[in-house]
Order: structure tokens, then sequence, then C-alpha cells
């Protein structure tokens, strides 16, 4: 079967940095993208990796490793405005999306 | 307007009713999709258009009856729901699906079925 994983919740500070986890099980793979989900707000997109390595977006970075079947999206600098979920994506051989449940990310001042 | 609009923003409706949900996407697109979000769980693709023609229908309950008159408008016709069904629903847009394209979302119409 297809599935993602990542963690239900985080917590971190103001100022800090912070990497958000995900594993995936697809049937075929076309990339991973990472969403970010202000609550009560459309989902708005962040990064998409194809290829392994690092992809850096100014605060933001996402890393893609295709042999593990892992991603994380870095956050660094965090600011109050970046609580919020963050939903990890993955392509599959029928350019669908699956989707994992979203990690909420909690900043503390 | 700019980008991907829903309405309504919220919904009440009793399991007896007739409702729609309306989508409109102002980023000239060709494929729209309508997705389930409810708490905690991923979000579920519910069904595809691209040009207008429906592409995917992932063996959602035919109480949802979707309609693309257009590339720009998607609705989702809503007949005898169930309390279960009581979600978010999301519209997206993308230039094409069946490709890697990143899609744009509307801000979902929060719907409880009584």
């Amino acid at each position: 079967g297809q599935n993602i994983d990542q963690p239900t919740e985080m917590t971190a500070t103001e100022g800090a940095i912070v990497q958000i986890n995900c594993t995936y099980q697809t049937s075929g793979f076309n990339g991973l993208f990472w969403y970010q989900q202000h609550a009560g707000e459309a989902p708005t997109f962040l990064s998409y990796n194809v290829l392994d390595g690092l992809e850096e977006k100014g605060r933001f970075s996402s890393f893609l490793s295709r042999s593990k079947g892992y991603s994380y999206l870095l956050l660094k600098e965090l600011q109050m405005k970046d609580s919020a979920s963050y939903l990890c994506a993955s392509m599959d051989s029928n350019y669908q999306l699956i989707w994992g449940a979203g990690t909420k990310l909690i900043i503390k001042p | 307007e700019t980008g991907v609009t829903q309405t309504p923003r919220h919904l009440v409706m009793g399991m007896t009713n007739k409702k729609s949900l309306k989508c409109e996407q102002h980023l000239g697109h060709n494929a729209m999709y309508w997705y389930k979000q409810s708490a905690k769980k991923p979000l579920e693709l519910m069904f595809v258009y691209n040009f207008k023609e429906q592409t995917e229908n992932n063996s959602v309950p035919s109480r949802f009856s979707p309609e693309c008159p257009n590339s720009s408008h998607l609705f989702l016709h809503l007949h005898t729901l169930q309390p279960e069904d009581s979600a978010l629903y999301l519209c997206a847009s993308s230039q094409l699906s069946g490709t890697s394209d990143e899609q744009y979302f509307g801000p979902g119409t929060r719907l409880t079925v009584t």
C-alpha cells in the first residue's frame, strides 16, 4: 500500500531551527512536495524535490533521499508566523499526490 | 479576484438537503481537483478534471456529484449526505493533471452535516 508518515505535532522556540521528517512508500515516485497550511486557510506550496539532495529557499530548505524514501523540511530562524501545519506529499507513478496527515508546528516565544 | 476561490466558506446542512459547493480559479489552469480534509487525516483526493473531462474518481460515493462546465469552474453537488461527510472540502487547480505541476488550493468550504 501507499503510506506517508510524519510526526503529528512538534514544538520549537522562536529564532531556533526545526526539522520535520517525512517517510514515504508509494507506487512509483514522481517527486516529493511540502505544503504549509495555516489554521482555516488554504495549503500553500513550499517546495518540490525529485532528485536527491538539499534544496534551499530562504529560511526553508527541503531534503530528499530516494533510496531511503525519506525527506525533511528544515526551517531556520523560526518566526511566530511559522506556526502552521506542514503537509508532506509524494507523487506516485500516476502523478497523484499521496498525502501525509500533516505536522502541526507550534512556535513558542 | 485572484488565485482559487471557493463558496460558501461554511455550510451546515441536514442529511436530506441538497446543496452545491463552487470553486473558481483565475490562474488560467486546465486541471481542477476536489479534496476532502478531515481532522488529523491526510487529504483525500476525490475527483480530477483535465480540460473539463473527469480523469479520476477515487471511489467516491454517488451522493457527491462533481460538475466542471469549463476549465475555470468546478462544482460539487451534495445530496443525502451522512454525518461522517462533515469535513473541509478543498478545491485545487494546476496547469495540467498527470504532471508534477504544483497545485494551488482554495481556502475550502467547512461542511457540517447534521
